[in-house]
Protein backbone atom coordinates (compact mmCIF):
# COMPACT_ATOMS: atom_id res chain seq x y z
CA UNK A 1 0.00 0.00 0.00
CA UNK A 2 1.12 3.52 -1.00
CA UNK A 3 1.72 5.86 1.62
CA UNK A 4 0.23 8.46 0.07
CA UNK A 5 -2.76 7.90 -1.57
CA UNK A 6 -4.93 10.27 -4.15
CA UNK A 7 -8.40 10.13 -5.59
CA UNK A 8 -9.67 10.58 -8.19
CA UNK A 9 -7.21 9.10 -10.45
CA UNK A 10 -8.76 11.11 -13.13
CA UNK A 11 -11.66 13.90 -13.20
CA UNK A 12 -13.02 15.43 -15.62
CA UNK A 13 -15.32 18.22 -15.64
CA UNK A 14 -17.21 21.12 -16.76
CA UNK A 15 -15.99 24.81 -16.80
CA UNK A 16 -17.75 26.65 -13.40
CA UNK A 17 -17.89 23.17 -11.61
CA UNK A 18 -16.82 22.77 -7.97
CA UNK A 19 -13.96 20.10 -7.91
CA UNK A 20 -12.62 17.97 -4.60
CA UNK A 21 -9.38 16.01 -4.84
CA UNK A 22 -8.68 13.80 -1.82
CA UNK A 23 -5.20 12.75 -0.27
CA UNK A 24 -4.88 10.43 2.76
CA UNK A 25 -1.71 9.29 3.88
CA UNK A 26 -0.48 6.45 6.53
CA UNK A 27 2.68 7.77 7.80
CA UNK A 28 3.29 10.96 10.10
CA UNK A 29 4.06 13.90 8.90
CA UNK A 30 5.97 17.31 9.51
CA UNK A 31 3.87 18.73 6.41
CA UNK A 32 1.35 18.32 3.60
CA UNK A 33 2.03 19.27 0.26
CA UNK A 34 -0.29 20.27 -2.72
CA UNK A 35 1.61 20.11 -6.13
CA UNK A 36 0.17 20.89 -10.18
CA UNK A 37 2.08 20.04 -13.10
CA UNK A 38 1.21 21.12 -16.49
CA UNK A 39 2.08 18.52 -19.69
CA UNK A 40 5.75 20.79 -19.87
CA UNK A 41 6.38 18.80 -16.87
CA UNK A 42 7.32 21.94 -14.54
CA UNK A 43 6.00 21.59 -10.80
CA UNK A 44 4.58 24.74 -9.08
CA UNK A 45 3.65 24.24 -5.50
CA UNK A 46 0.03 25.49 -4.47
CA UNK A 47 -0.42 24.71 -0.70
CA UNK A 48 2.24 23.64 1.91
CA UNK A 49 -0.15 22.69 5.08
CA UNK A 50 0.58 21.66 8.58
CA UNK A 51 -2.95 21.85 10.17
CA UNK A 52 -6.54 23.92 9.10
CA UNK A 53 -7.03 25.07 6.00
CA UNK A 54 -5.39 27.44 3.59
CA UNK A 55 -6.75 29.60 0.44
CA UNK A 56 -5.47 31.33 -2.46
CA UNK A 57 -8.09 32.62 -4.77
CA UNK A 58 -10.29 30.19 -6.23
CA UNK A 59 -7.93 27.29 -4.66
CA UNK A 60 -8.86 25.64 -0.79
CA UNK A 61 -6.99 23.16 0.84
CA UNK A 62 -7.45 21.41 4.14
CA UNK A 63 -6.06 19.21 6.23
CA UNK A 64 -7.62 16.78 8.91
CA UNK A 65 -4.04 15.51 10.93
CA UNK A 66 -6.03 13.20 13.36
CA UNK A 67 -7.61 11.38 10.21
CA UNK A 68 -4.40 11.53 8.17
CA UNK A 69 -6.61 13.28 5.39
CA UNK A 70 -6.29 16.37 2.90
CA UNK A 71 -8.43 18.07 0.40
CA UNK A 72 -7.56 20.17 -2.57
CA UNK A 73 -10.95 22.07 -3.90
CA UNK A 74 -11.03 24.46 -6.83
CA UNK A 75 -14.48 26.49 -6.74
CA UNK A 76 -15.56 28.25 -10.41
CA UNK A 77 -13.11 25.71 -12.53
CA UNK A 78 -11.71 27.17 -15.12
CA UNK A 79 -10.20 25.16 -18.37
CA UNK A 80 -6.39 26.59 -17.36
CA UNK A 81 -6.88 24.75 -13.96
CA UNK A 82 -6.40 21.29 -16.37
CA UNK A 83 -3.56 19.88 -15.15
CA UNK A 84 -2.14 16.97 -12.75
CA UNK A 85 -2.80 17.66 -8.98
CA UNK A 86 -0.06 15.93 -6.33
CA UNK A 87 -0.59 15.34 -3.15
CA UNK A 88 3.02 14.76 -0.95
CA UNK A 89 3.95 14.73 2.63
CA UNK A 90 7.23 15.60 4.21
CA UNK A 91 8.65 13.65 7.21
CA UNK A 92 10.80 16.18 8.73
CA UNK A 93 14.52 14.96 8.97
CA UNK A 94 14.18 12.39 5.93
CA UNK A 95 13.98 15.51 3.55
CA UNK A 96 12.32 13.95 1.14
CA UNK A 97 9.18 14.25 -0.29
CA UNK A 98 6.66 11.54 -0.75
CA UNK A 99 3.83 11.89 -3.15
CA UNK A 100 1.10 10.18 -4.47
CA UNK A 101 0.33 9.66 -8.08
CA UNK A 102 -1.45 12.16 -8.43
CA UNK A 103 -4.65 13.25 -9.82
CA UNK A 104 -5.55 13.90 -13.86
CA UNK A 105 -8.18 17.21 -13.79
CA UNK A 106 -9.51 18.13 -17.34
CA UNK A 107 -11.70 21.35 -17.35
CA UNK A 108 -14.25 21.25 -20.76
CA UNK A 109 -15.38 24.82 -21.41
CA UNK B 1 14.75 36.33 -7.66
CA UNK B 2 15.76 33.09 -9.79
CA UNK B 3 14.27 29.85 -9.66
CA UNK B 4 15.54 26.63 -9.62
CA UNK B 5 17.63 26.07 -12.55
CA UNK B 6 18.52 22.76 -14.85
CA UNK B 7 20.43 21.71 -17.65
CA UNK B 8 20.60 20.70 -19.99
CA UNK B 9 16.18 20.74 -20.90
CA UNK B 10 16.66 17.29 -22.86
CA UNK B 11 19.46 14.62 -23.22
CA UNK B 12 18.77 11.69 -25.64
CA UNK B 13 21.45 8.53 -24.91
CA UNK B 14 22.07 5.22 -25.32
CA UNK B 15 21.62 2.55 -23.16
CA UNK B 16 25.15 1.84 -21.59
CA UNK B 17 26.28 5.48 -22.24
CA UNK B 18 26.39 7.76 -18.58
CA UNK B 19 24.67 11.01 -18.51
CA UNK B 20 25.18 13.82 -16.03
CA UNK B 21 22.23 16.22 -15.22
CA UNK B 22 22.96 19.94 -13.11
CA UNK B 23 20.71 21.63 -11.21
CA UNK B 24 21.09 25.23 -9.50
CA UNK B 25 18.85 25.94 -6.63
CA UNK B 26 17.58 29.54 -5.53
CA UNK B 27 20.28 31.20 -3.87
CA UNK B 28 20.29 31.09 -0.31
CA UNK B 29 18.87 27.33 -0.45
CA UNK B 30 21.89 24.78 0.87
CA UNK B 31 19.38 21.56 0.03
CA UNK B 32 19.63 19.71 -3.18
CA UNK B 33 16.54 17.13 -4.28
CA UNK B 34 16.48 15.03 -7.28
CA UNK B 35 13.53 13.26 -8.14
CA UNK B 36 12.41 10.80 -10.85
CA UNK B 37 9.52 11.03 -12.96
CA UNK B 38 9.26 7.48 -15.44
CA UNK B 39 6.36 7.44 -18.31
CA UNK B 40 3.01 6.56 -16.22
CA UNK B 41 4.20 6.32 -12.86
CA UNK B 42 4.56 9.17 -9.98
CA UNK B 43 7.45 10.89 -8.79
CA UNK B 44 10.03 8.57 -6.48
CA UNK B 45 12.46 10.13 -4.76
CA UNK B 46 16.57 9.14 -5.85
CA UNK B 47 18.32 11.99 -3.79
CA UNK B 48 19.11 15.15 -0.73
CA UNK B 49 21.89 16.67 -0.83
CA UNK B 50 22.76 19.51 2.06
CA UNK B 51 25.73 21.16 2.45
CA UNK B 52 27.62 19.10 0.48
CA UNK B 53 26.77 16.09 2.13
CA UNK B 54 24.31 13.26 0.98
CA UNK B 55 21.76 13.19 3.64
CA UNK B 56 19.47 10.79 2.29
CA UNK B 57 18.87 8.07 -1.11
CA UNK B 58 15.98 6.53 -2.01
CA UNK B 59 15.79 3.02 -3.54
CA UNK B 60 17.85 3.20 -6.16
CA UNK B 61 20.89 1.22 -7.82
CA UNK B 62 24.80 3.04 -7.30
CA UNK B 63 24.53 3.79 -10.37
CA UNK B 64 22.16 6.94 -9.87
CA UNK B 65 24.91 8.99 -8.19
CA UNK B 66 25.46 12.76 -7.52
CA UNK B 67 27.33 15.30 -5.81
CA UNK B 68 26.90 18.93 -4.38
CA UNK B 69 29.50 21.87 -4.68
CA UNK B 70 30.36 24.33 -2.46
CA UNK B 71 28.16 26.33 -4.17
CA UNK B 72 24.92 24.53 -3.57
CA UNK B 73 24.60 23.52 -6.98
CA UNK B 74 24.14 20.07 -7.89
CA UNK B 75 25.14 17.05 -10.56
CA UNK B 76 22.64 13.86 -11.21
CA UNK B 77 24.88 11.33 -12.70
CA UNK B 78 23.07 8.02 -14.31
CA UNK B 79 26.11 5.00 -15.21
CA UNK B 80 25.34 2.04 -17.72
CA UNK B 81 22.10 3.62 -19.17
CA UNK B 82 19.05 1.40 -19.36
CA UNK B 83 15.60 2.29 -21.41
CA UNK B 84 14.14 2.18 -18.62
CA UNK B 85 15.63 5.33 -17.13
CA UNK B 86 14.07 7.17 -19.55
CA UNK B 87 12.04 9.70 -17.49
CA UNK B 88 11.56 13.19 -16.36
CA UNK B 89 14.53 13.84 -13.91
CA UNK B 90 13.23 16.91 -11.60
CA UNK B 91 15.25 18.73 -8.90
CA UNK B 92 14.23 20.69 -6.36
CA UNK B 93 15.90 23.58 -3.85
CA UNK B 94 14.60 24.53 0.23
CA UNK B 95 16.73 24.77 3.04
CA UNK B 96 17.31 22.27 5.73
CA UNK B 97 14.67 21.51 8.70
CA UNK B 98 12.05 23.73 6.56
CA UNK B 99 9.83 21.63 4.85
CA UNK B 100 9.08 23.72 1.57
CA UNK B 101 10.97 23.05 -1.97
CA UNK B 102 11.30 25.02 -4.98
CA UNK B 103 11.00 22.89 -8.06
CA UNK B 104 12.87 23.19 -11.13
CA UNK B 105 12.02 22.53 -14.65
CA UNK B 106 13.24 19.32 -15.44
CA UNK B 107 15.43 17.34 -17.77
CA UNK B 108 13.49 15.36 -19.87
CA UNK B 109 16.17 11.91 -20.29
CA UNK B 110 15.69 9.67 -23.44
CA UNK B 111 17.88 6.62 -23.58
CA UNK B 112 17.53 4.72 -26.85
Amino acid sequence: KNEVEQSPQNLTAQEGEFITINCSYSVGISALHWLQQHPGGGIVSLFMLSSGKKKHGRLIATINIQEKHSSLHITASHPRDSAVYICAVSRGSQGNLIFGKGTKLSVKP
Amino acid sequence: EAGVTQSPTHLIKTRGQQATLRCSPISGHTSVYWYQQALGLGLQFLLWYDEGEERNRGNFPPRFSGRQFPNYSSELNVNALELEDSALYLCASGTSGRNEQFFGPGTRLTVL
